[in-house]
């Protein structure tokens, strides 16, 4: 299958600090990048879907501010965490997709940020 | 709205047992029903996936069963194996409609050896 690279896999920050978590898919194109938020013992909940040079479309309830979405390239999307803070803890994982009429969604490792 | 429900919560199973994990949705619209794996610290991958036109696919020990009238799907795990303990989510998306992912709230299943 097609590798989806998350980097950092954890960081660890201060309140009121900025984070930047990319998503790379290594060996395909991804017209489409999916940001996911993961609590413990819980569901993935989409909060921003991305197509390559278009703005992100965010689900209802995620800040656009405070969330911001880059997708520059066909193979980078980037989410930025601006003003962290304690709540804002959580798992975030990425997946992508070659097109939009393609099914599979192939998922990053994943990123465990804590807000200190 | 929860759009995809999913139990059990959590499934406890003796090696070699069969995994039975059940997945409703409301929405008729959904077209592509996949389920995903996830070990602790990692993200989602794969298992296998089911169209509405079929009622079954078979992928190893890994099968889905789909029944559209009902508006149910599950996976059924045979030979359950100890590497098989994970926490497992059933999906369902529109194709069409930008293939967003909606996820069930998962089920953690243990294979006790």
């Amino acid at each position: 299958g097609a590798v989806v690279s998350q980097h950092p896999s954890w960081v660890i920050c201060k309140s009121g600090t900025s984070v930047k978590i990319e998503c790379r898919s290594l060996d395909f194109q991804a017209t489409t990048m999916f940001w996911y938020r993961q609590f413990p013992k819980q569901s993935l909940m989409l909060m921003a879907t991305s197509n390559e040079g278009s703005k992100a479309t965010y689900e209802q309830g995620v800040e656009k501010d405070k969330f911001l979405i880059n997708h520059a390239s066909l193979t980078l999307s980037t989410l930025t965490v601006t003003s962290a803070h304690p709540e804002d803890s959580s798992f975030y994982i990425c997946s992508a997709r070659r097109s939009n009429l393609n099914t599979e969604a192939f998922f990053g490792q994943g990123t465990r940020l804590t807000v200190v | 709205q929860q759009q995809v429900k999913q139990s059990p919560q959590s499934l406890i199973v003796q090696k070699g047992g069969i995994s039975i994990i059940n997945c409703a949705y409301e929405n008729t619209a959904f077209d592509y029903f996949p389920w995903y794996q996830q070990f602790p610290g990692k993200g989602p991958a794969l298992l296998i996936a089911i169209r509405p036109d079929v009622s079954e696919k078979k992928e190893g020990r890994f099968t889905i069963s789909f029944n559209k009238s009902a508006k149910q799907f599950s996976l059924h795990i045979m030979d359950s194996q100890p590497g098989d303990s994970a926490t497992y989510f059933c999906a369902a998306s529109i194709v069409r409609a930008g293939n967003m992912l909606t996820f069930g709230g998962g089920t953690r299943l243990m294979v006790k050896p």
